[in-house]
């Protein structure tokens, strides 16, 4: 079985503090993804990685950066978090470009004060 | 812009059949996928369809009509264990979500 973890389920930081949301896949999947998902809104993706140091940007970047510097680990930075980041931030994997099935982590749930 | 349009929310009876209806606008096109998320945890796939048509998994059963832009998930007999969020997914050089929809399902 595929298995997407992440650092916490539930988090709460304050306004200006610098977040890091760990994410870690144990497949040998090529692709990772941050999604962050709002009542309404769906999810949207944040960053994506195909592959070791490379990353690009997905629709809402601002506000956040990335890095995967080994295969299974890709991480999510909040530079300086606000109150609109407060949010469920969703990782996922995926095996290559060439097949569909994301695999899903159990989210964080993250309060920012 | 790209854009993908679902229902909010669908309410059904339990034992019975229900569709969810998907429509996308994007500027790339390789498939379109379902996911399921029950309350509190993780989305899980579903199905995916790159080509037209219906393709069935048990209970599940997903359509796509390339040239309608369109397509939907079919779920027959209905449990109480079916209430979740449904979301469609388009793949073109990423992965696009639809906003959700939401299933109530009434005894």
């Amino acid at each position: 079985d595929v298995k997407v973890t992440q650092s916490s389920r539930y988090l709460v930081k304050r306004t200006g503090e610098k977040v890091f949301l760990e994410c870690v896949q144990d497949m040998d999947h090529e692709n990772m993804f941050w999604y962050r998902q709002d009542p309404g809104l769906g999810l949207r993706l944040i960053y994506f990685s195909y592959d070791v140091k490379m990353k690009e940007k997905g629709d809402i970047p601002e506000g956040y950066s990335v890095s995967r510097e080994k295969k299974e680990r890709f991480s999510l930075i909040l530079e300086s978090a606000s109150t609109n980041q407060t949010s469920m931030y969703l990782c996922a994997s995926n095996p290559d470009r060439l097949r569909e099935t994301q695999y899903f982590g159990p989210g964080t749930r993250l309060l920012v004060l | 812009g790209q854009s993908l349009e679902q229902p909010s929310e669908v309410t059904a009876v339990e034992g019975a059949i229900v569709q969810i209806n998907c429509t996308y606008q994007t500027s790339g096109f390789y498939g379109l996928s379902w996911y399921q998320q029950h309350d509190g945890g993780a989305p899980t796939f579903l199905s995916y369809n790159a080509l037209d048509g219906l393709e069935e998994t048990g209970r599940f059963s997903s359509f796509l009509s390339r040239s309608d832009s369109y397509g939907y998930l079919l779920l027959q007999e209905l449990q109480m264990k079916d209430s979740a969020s449904y979301f469609c997914a388009v793949r073109d050089d990423k992965i696009i979500f639809g906003k959700g929809t939401r299933l109530h399902i009434l005894p």
